[in-house]
């Protein structure tokens, strides 16, 4: 079945405390993306990737840091979690960039920073 | 990318058809319509996109005035699973999505 496949779906951790979302897709997407969605704020892209080793800052990537080693992979890195990045993580992908490529998404990640 | 206006919420009866409004005014030749849904905290599911056609899948269908600034999705006969967040996005190159429109299916 192709999918976007997050880990972990809940994530409890305290502030300081690296910690890796991990984001897999299975459908040889080209694209891929992680967006976060707050209360009142809705989804904001955090980073993207147009390919392997190509990744560029979305709206919202202070705090976040990303890898694309290979194409199924884009995992989502918190070097030093803060309060503030409690929210709902969604990672997506699409064949590529452009508008006519629908967009994939996950199932999502709820992480809770204290 | 355009922006796009839906209304805040709205009602729809179980078994009629539900068209959710959407105005882009400021597309650009090259920008998709895209319609998407969200169902509580899951993931944004993909319904239907289009350019200048109209569309249709399994799912719903996509009306496109004719200038392109606007647009109604429709879902032919609405169940209470209809029930969602409904998202109108205009995209070119990355997807930013706006508040959208709270469907709520009554029985």
């Amino acid at each position: 079945e192709a999918q976007v496949t997050q880990n972990p779906r809940y994530l409890i951790t305290v502030t300081g405390k690296k910690l890796t979302v991990t984001c897999s897709q299975n459908m040889n997407h080209e694209y891929m993306s992680w967006y976060r969605q707050d209360p009142g704020l809705g989804l904001r892209q955090i980073y993207y990737s147009m390919n392997v080793e190509v990744t560029d800052k979305g709206d919202v990537p202070e705090g976040y840091k990303v890898s694309r080693k290979e194409k199924r992979n884009f995992p989502l890195i918190l070097e030093s979690p803060s309060p503030n990045q409690t929210s709902l993580y969604f990672c997506a992908s699409s064949l590529s960039q452009g508008g006519g490529s629908p967009l994939h998404f996950g199932n999502g990640t709820r992480l809770t920073v204290t | 990318d355009a922006k796009t206006t839906q209304p805040t919420s709205m009602d729809c009866a179980e078994g009629r058809a539900a068209n959710l409004p959407c105005n882009h005014s400021t597309i650009s030749g090259n920008e998709y319509v895209y319609w998407y849904r969200q169902i509580h905290s899951q993931g944004p599911q993909y319904i239907i996109h289009g350019l200048k056609n109209n569309e249709t899948n399994e799912m719903a269908s996509l009306i496109i005035t004719e200038d392109r600034k606007s647009s109604t999705l429709i879902l032919p006969h609405a169940t209470l699973r209809d029930t969602a967040v409904y998202y109108c996005i205009v995209r070119v190159n990355d997807m930013r999505f706006g508040a959208g429109t709270r469907l709520t299916v009554k029985p």
